[in-house]
């Protein structure tokens, strides 16, 4: 069954320094990655997806993904945060259900806290 | 962009009754919905997925005749939770997609509901 890893349940980070988000995840076919962030009292918003193609992506945000199949992984970055990227942080894959229906299974989630 | 409200945001109930969750997708005409499960400080777990005019199909584990939805336009889907109890207190999501992208959702804001 698929599966996605987020190891890192809550990172503190410095505003203005570099960020990592891990994810890996567990799909025999060719995986749709995407990650989203959700901010408090806000729905999932889409900051970048992986179909196919140049296996580093760039999103919204100034976020930016790699994709490596080796180490079936798809780590979000950001070269320098701003306090407004504090949010959780979610990482997804996109399967077939056993219905026959497109579904995404979602990692635990990361939660980012900026500090001055 | 794709918007997707829920409607009420939160609800508060008392244990027995039933009560009904709106998702709407305000400006464009979503061919499927989804509903999703959150529990504080951890992952949305897809819980059933509807097509319009079709019966919702439920994820292994959750009940069917507890969580109704209902799926009857292009543009509005239910979660009707019945008799209610606390351990149902959760915070519920929707998402919509329309005939794009694979697997490219539009979320909703959640709704949080507390069963006392």
């Amino acid at each position: 069954a698929q599966s996605v890893t987020q190891p890192d349940i809550h990172i503190t980070v410095s505003e203005g320094a570099s960020l990592e988000l891990r994810c890996n995840y567990s799909y025999g076919a060719t995986p749709y990655l995407f990650w989203y962030v959700q901010s408090p009292g806000q729905g999932l918003q889409l900051l970048l997806k992986y179909f196919s193609g140049d296996t580093l992506v760039q999103g919204i945000k100034g976020f930016e993904a790699e994709f490596k199949r080796s180490q079936s992984s798809f780590n979000l970055r950001k070269p320098s945060v701003h306090w407004s990227d504090a949010a959780e942080y979610f990482c997804a894959v996109g399967v077939i259900s056993n219905f026959g229906n497109e579904k995404l299974t979602f990692g635990t989630g990361t939660r980012l806290t900026i500090i001055p | 962009g794709a918007v997707v409200s829920q409607h009420p945001s939160w609800v508060i109930c008392k244990s027995g009754t039933s009560v009904k969750i709106e998702c709407r997708s305000l400006d464009f005409q979503a061919t499927t919905m989804f509903w999703y499960r959150q529990f504080p400080k951890q992952s949305l777990m897809l819980m059933a997925t509807s097509n319009e005019g079709s019966k919702a199909t439920y994820e292994q584990g959750v009940e069917k005749d507890k969580f109704l939805i209902n799926h009857a336009s292009l543009t509005l889907s239910t979660l009707t939770v019945t008799s209610a109890h606390p351990e149902d207190s959760s915070f519920y999501i929707c998402s919509a997609r329309d005939r794009g992208p694979p697997y490219e959702q539009y979320f909703g804001p959640g709704t949080r509901l507390t069963v006392t």
